[in-house]
């Protein structure tokens, strides 16, 4: 079983849907949750971090951890064309730095 | 908005040469790391760096690589001999503080194309 599994999509949904990205992880030793949005040739930009159980809310974005079924979302409203990119789950224990991530799911939001 | 800086965008070499990939992390951050993501795979971590020393290195990370934080502003990775298998996106990222601080924001990136 991988450490952390994520469909790798593509996803393509009409401007104005509610899209949820997922990733499933193995480890229960995972302690710290982000996510991650990349466009093409650029670098991974963080949207969301958190490092409990729940929801956190930002703007559009709601993050979504639940450690009981080793299983995080993200939740993006009213999506806009400018969504499109690829959205990366990473997470890593407390006792390293090492971050692992998702292969990446690959959003496409059409007007 | 503060940002990492990566030079160059594009790097070619040739199997066995050395090349050095450089980075200005964000000036106040004190955590650096480089990440590379082969094309089509995961983005890996290779290594983190603190306080002018290693803090962890991944099993990639061996003896042909090297960092250097060289003045106050420079972060590299070094790659001393290089192979076909290094061909990559290499991520350089910077963070304030680790743990419930721990923020990684990354550069753009610097693509090497070992031939």
């Amino acid at each position: 079983q991988k450490e952390v599994e994520q469909d790798p999509g593509p996803l393509s949904v009409p401007e104005g849907a509610i899209v949820s990205l997922n990733c499933t992880y193995s480890n229960s030793a995972f302690q710290y949750f982000m996510w991650y949005r990349q466009y093409s040739r650029k670098g991974p930009e963080l949207l969301m971090y958190t490092y409990s159980s729940g929801n956190k809310e930002d703007g559009r974005f709601t993050a979504q951890v639940d450690k009981s079924s080793k299983y995080i979302s993200l939740f993006i409203r009213d999506s806009q064309p400018s969504d499109s990119a690829t959205y990366l789950c990473a997470m890593r224990p407390y006792n390293t730095d090492k971050l692992i991530f998702g292969t990446g799911t690959r959003l496409q939001v059409f007007p | 908005e503060p940002e990492v800086t990566q030079t160059p965008s594009h790097q070619v070499t040739q199997m066995g040469q050395e090349v050095i990939l450089r980075c200005v992390p964000i000036s106040n951050h004190l955590y650096f790391y480089w990440y590379r993501q082969i094309l089509g795979q995961k983005v890996e971590f290779l290594v983190s760096f603190y306080n002018n020393e290693i803090s962890e290195k991944s099993e990639i990370f061996d003896d042909q690589f090297s960092v250097e934080r060289p003045d106050g502003s420079n972060f590299t990775l070094k790659i001393r001999s290089t192979k076909l298998e290094d061909s990559a996106m290499y991520f350089c990222a910077s963070s304030e503080g680790t743990g419930a601080n721990e923020k990684l924001f990354f550069g753009s990136g610097t693509q090497l194309s070992v031939l």
